[in-house]
């Protein structure tokens, strides 16, 4: 497996602060992806990035931001948290045949009150 | 527009019974087909996929499953099933786009 760390692993904030999850990845992989999980809905894409200062939206896009400025590190900020954006939020690469294998990180749960 | 269908929200089997799971996915052509694995409080693991070739693939953990074209399905497989099984199941497809769309997972649970 890729190696892939978030972090912070766990994280409870307030309604309207900045947010900042990390993923770093070893692998050199040239895709990243950021998801979230909620009940129900499976896993939705948020951003994904196809190499440095490269990204695009994903399908769950609105109140995020992402940055890439180096291969291995991939950041996902919530300008100002909300309520609906608690979740479990996972980071992913893109490898193997052609990237189309997705490799995952362990996960951060973040909660905003 | 690719989009997958996981009809069965949970299921319920006894340990060393058979398994299978289905997985539906709408796509204009042959997609790439994978089946993850997510234990509680765990990222995703690969279990399989399906790129092309042989319809029948096999994973790890003792897993398989069968593309159909015919039918637009993808259902993933066990012959038994061991009380280590009991997880959460995602199905997913990659189409042209370079990202994955995931079903909204199936509930294993194992009775002993």
């Amino acid at each position: 497996d890729a190696g892939i760390t978030q972090s912070p692993r766990h994280k409870v904030t307030e309604t309207g602060t900045p947010v900042t999850l990390r993923c770093h990845q070893t692998e050199n992989h040239r895709y990243m992806y950021w998801y979230r999980q909620d009940p129900g809905h499976g896993l939705r894409l948020i951003h994904y990035s196809y190499g440095v200062k490269d990204t695009d939206k994903g399908e769950v896009s609105d109140g995020y931001s992402v940055s890439r400025s180096k291969t291995e590190d991939f950041l996902l900020t919530l300008e100002s948290a909300t309520s609906s954006q608690t979740s479990v939020y996972f980071c992913a690469t893109g490898g193997g045949l052609d990237h189309n294998e997705q490799f995952f990180g362990p996960g951060t749960r973040l909660t905003v009150l | 527009a690719q989009s997958v269908t996981q009809p069965d929200i949970h299921i319920t089997v006894s340990e060393g019974a058979s398994l299978e799971l289905r997985c539906n996915y709408s796509y204009g052509a042959t997609p790439y087909l994978f089946w993850y694995v997510q234990s509680p409080g765990q990222g995703l693991q690969l279990l399989l996929k399906y790129f092309s070739g042989d319809t029948l693939v096999q994973g790890i953990k003792g897993f398989e499953a069968e593309f159909k074209r015919s039918q637009s399905s993808f259902n993933l497989r066990k012959p038994s099933v061991h009380w280590s099984d009991a997880a959460e199941y995602f199905c997913a497809v990659k189409g042209s786009a370079r990202q994955l769309t995931f079903g909204s997972g199936t509930q294993l649970t194992v009775l002993p």
